[in-house]
């Protein structure tokens, strides 16, 4: 089975453009969180969808947006980049199991090296 | 809320020494456990999990024990190799109202094995 593929692999935008990151989860996966990682602030969690809805978001501007089709792929959008953007982006999913034991595990995908000018 | 505290890094080791690498962590509910490593220039690889009290979660020479009592999952291997060198995040995964997973990391450690 494919893993998590992110495209574009890096990218370099200057100040105030926008970006499009793309994730595609593991066939079967109906869950997909992003995620940004800096050598300061370590892993934070940007936002988590199932079933094309947003269920949970962490504590980012809203310049950090994202949404997620109906195969479960999703894409997370930034706007006016800033500096501070600079990044490694992760996409994770996971089946989204419910009931009993909280046994559903994220599985990452490589990531997409930002890097704002 | 939750949160997990790991060891600071880095850490340096010869090649075939023991490795423990500390975690604990606070939690609402009853969360999974789980250790990824992140080989350079990529992104993270799930290693190991736990998903209640007492499981060992083992994988490529690597253990961690889930300990409800002391609210620790400890990373530990026998003898490491030069290729075990990355960053190593413990992380929980806790469900909340919405159903939603969330995972919760710590900061990392470096481990760096010398020949």
């Amino acid at each position: 089975k494919a893993g998590v593929t992110q495209t574009p692999r890096y990218l370099i935008k200057t100040r105030g453009q926008q970006v499009t990151l793309s994730c595609s989860p593991i066939s079967g996966h109906r869950s997909v969180s992003w995620y940004q990682q800096t050598p300061g602030q370590g892993l934070q969690f940007l936002f988590e969808y199932f079933s094309e809805t947003q269920r949970n978001k962490g504590n980012f501007p809203g310049r950090f947006s994202g949404r997620q089709f109906s195969n479960s792929r999703s894409e997370m959008n930034v706007s006016t980049l800033e500096l501070g953007d600079s990044a490694l982006y992760l996409c994770a999913s996971s089946l989204a199991l419910t009931g009993g034991l909280n046994t559903d595990t994220q599985y990452f995908g490589p990531g997409t090296r930002l890097t704002v000018l | 809320g939750n949160s997990v505290t790991q060891m600071e890094g880095p850490v340096t080791l010869s090649e075939e020494a023991f490795l423990t690498i500390n975690c604990t962590y606070t939690a609402t509910g009853y969360p999974s456990l789980f250790w990824y490593v992140q080989y350079p220039g990529e992104g993270l690889q799930l290693l190991l999990k736990a998903t209640k009290a007492d499981d060992k979660g083992s994988n490529k020479g690597f253990e961690a024990t889930y300990r409800k009592e002391t609210t620790s999952f400890h990373l530990e291997k026998g003898s490491v190799q030069v290729s075990d060198s990355a960053v190593y995040f413990c992380a929980l995964s806790d469900r909340d109202q919405t159903g939603a997973n969330n995972l919760f990391f710590g900061t990392g450690t470096r481990l760096t094995v010398i020949p």
